[in-house]
């Protein structure tokens, strides 16, 4: 069954660095997504893509935050200027044109120190 | 805008009793809703998923869901716990005919007592 990959799974930076999560959503798909999980707390959503541009982003998604897809297979999720608080787990998603189900990755675990 | 309320952040059942792990949802459109598992230190696992067929949705590992417009709810049942099915288990919803966002509940641990 296709599923949706993510490297690292874990990744630890110094506050202030850049770091670049990575995913591969299910090859057939159109829609991506980023959703973040503070530990202890609910999901919430950051970004959604299609067709090579943002289609929607939440507040989180402030001006550090970036998303491309460099090619046919990734999307990316690129932090800039890490804070403390942007520790987490980071999930990508993908969903088909005519699905309306989001098929998520495992995550990759950021740590801020 | 859309919303969802899980009522019990914890719920602790004993082996082989009913799970009822409820979820209330707010939306100005026409809903999708769904469940999703969270194993320790694992993703989000799609348990079931509502997208206005049958009200009454079945999902994997024997966990089925009824969607109630009138009472705005999409509580999650399984006749029968197993051990296996501690995790932690998100509501959520999404607009339908759209590209959009999903949005979770606060999240449901449950707890099966031997």
């Amino acid at each position: 069954e296709p599923e949706v990959t993510q490297t690292p799974s874990h990744q630890v930076t110094q506050m202030g660095q850049e770091v670049i999560l990575r995913c591969v959503p299910i090859s057939n798909h159109l829609y991506f997504y980023w959703y973040r999980q503070i530990l202890g707390q609910k999901v919430e959503f950051l970004v959604s893509f299609y067709n090579n541009e943002i289609s929607e982003k939440s507040e989180i998604f402030d001006d550090r935050f970036s998303v491309e897809r460099p090619d046919g297979s990734n999307f990316t999720l690129k932090i800039r200027s890490t804070k403390l608080e942007d520790s987490a787990m980071y999930f990508c998603a993908s969903r088909g044109l005519a699905g309306e189900t989001q098929y998520f990755g495992p995550g990759t675990r950021l740590l801020v120190l | 805008a859309q919303s969802v309320t899980q009522l019990g952040s914890h719920v602790s059942v004993s082996e082989g009793a009913l799970v009822l792990l409820r979820c209330n949802y707010s939306s100005s459109v026409p809903p999708y809703l769904f469940w999703y598992v969270q194993y320790p230190n694992q993703g989000l696992q799609l348990l079931l998923k509502y997208t206005s067929a049958a009200t009454l949705v079945k999902g994997i590992n024997g966990f089925e869901a009824e969607f109630k417009k009138s009472e705005t709810s999409f509580h999650l049942t399984k006749p029968s716990a197993h051990m296996s099915d501690a995790a932690e288990y998100f509501c959520a919803v999404s607009e339908r005919n759209r590209d959009d966002k999903i949005i979770f509940g606060k999240g449901t641990r449950l707890h099966i007592l031997p």
